[in-house]
């Protein structure tokens, strides 16, 4: 089975604090996503990788950074947290292209 | 651009009844469908798939047929549980890229 693994559950970070977000697939999946999900607003894509070192922006990328160094880990940076930077924040891999992606479990981040 | 729109939720429904949660798209090309579910607190689950035309997608009771003609992707159960309750997503993928397009749920509850 696929995993996707994030790191971490529940977060509560300071606003103006530097966040890092990370996860991890185990199927040297070639593409990576980070999405945020917020009530009514379904999932919105943030940022995509589809290959170590590239970075494409998604939809709602202001605020926000990437960082691919290698093939199985995305991380997301919040430069500088801010409040309306509390939400769901869920990864997913996928191989190639109209393939499925795989989700990780969510971290819920809340920025106080 | 490619769009995916989901009927509005909340479902609710009875156990033991019929479920349609209807999905219609707008893409170029042929894009492959999916359907998601999330359970509360959780990330996305792949549900089924659909790759092509006439296709029928289906797991754990669920099915979905790709109708080209109509540009849908409608998912249907003929006997829904308490434990089916949970946010599904329909999605497609946009082939020109590497990203899944996702419409903003429809959130079902089984009462008993």
């Amino acid at each position: 089975d696929v995993k996707v693994t994030q790191s971490s559950r529940y977060l509560v970070k300071r606003t103006g604090e530097k966040v890092f977000l990370e996860c991890v697939q185990d199927m040297d999946h070639e593409n990576m996503f980070w999405y945020r999900q917020d009530p009514g607003l379904g999932l919105r894509l943030i940022y995509f990788s589809y290959d170590v070192k590239m970075k494409e922006k998604g939809d709602i990328p202001e605020g926000y950074s990437v960082s691919r160094e290698k093939k199985e880990r995305f991380s997301l940076i919040l430069e500088s947290a801010s409040t309306n930077q509390t939400s769901m924040y869920l990864c997913a891999s996928s191989f190639g292209r109209e393939t499925e992606a795989f989700f990780g479990q969510g971290t819920r981040l809340t920025v106080v | 651009g490619n769009s995916v729109t989901q009927m509005e939720g909340p479902v609710t429904l009875s156990e033991e009844a019929f479920l349609t949660i209807n999905c219609t798209y707008t893409a170029t090309g042929y894009p492959s469908l999916f359907w998601y579910v999330q359970y509360p607190g959780e990330g996305l689950q792949l549900l089924l798939k659909a790759t092509k035309a006439d296709d029928k997608g289906s797991n754990k009771g669920f099915e979905a047929t790709y109708r080209k003609e109509t540009t849908s992707f409608h998912l249907e159960k003929g006997s829904v549980q308490v434990s089916d309750s949970a946010v599904y997503f329909c999605a497609l993928s946009d082939g020109s890229s590497y990203k899944l397009i996702f419409g903003s749920g429809t959130r079902l509850l089984v009462r008993p």
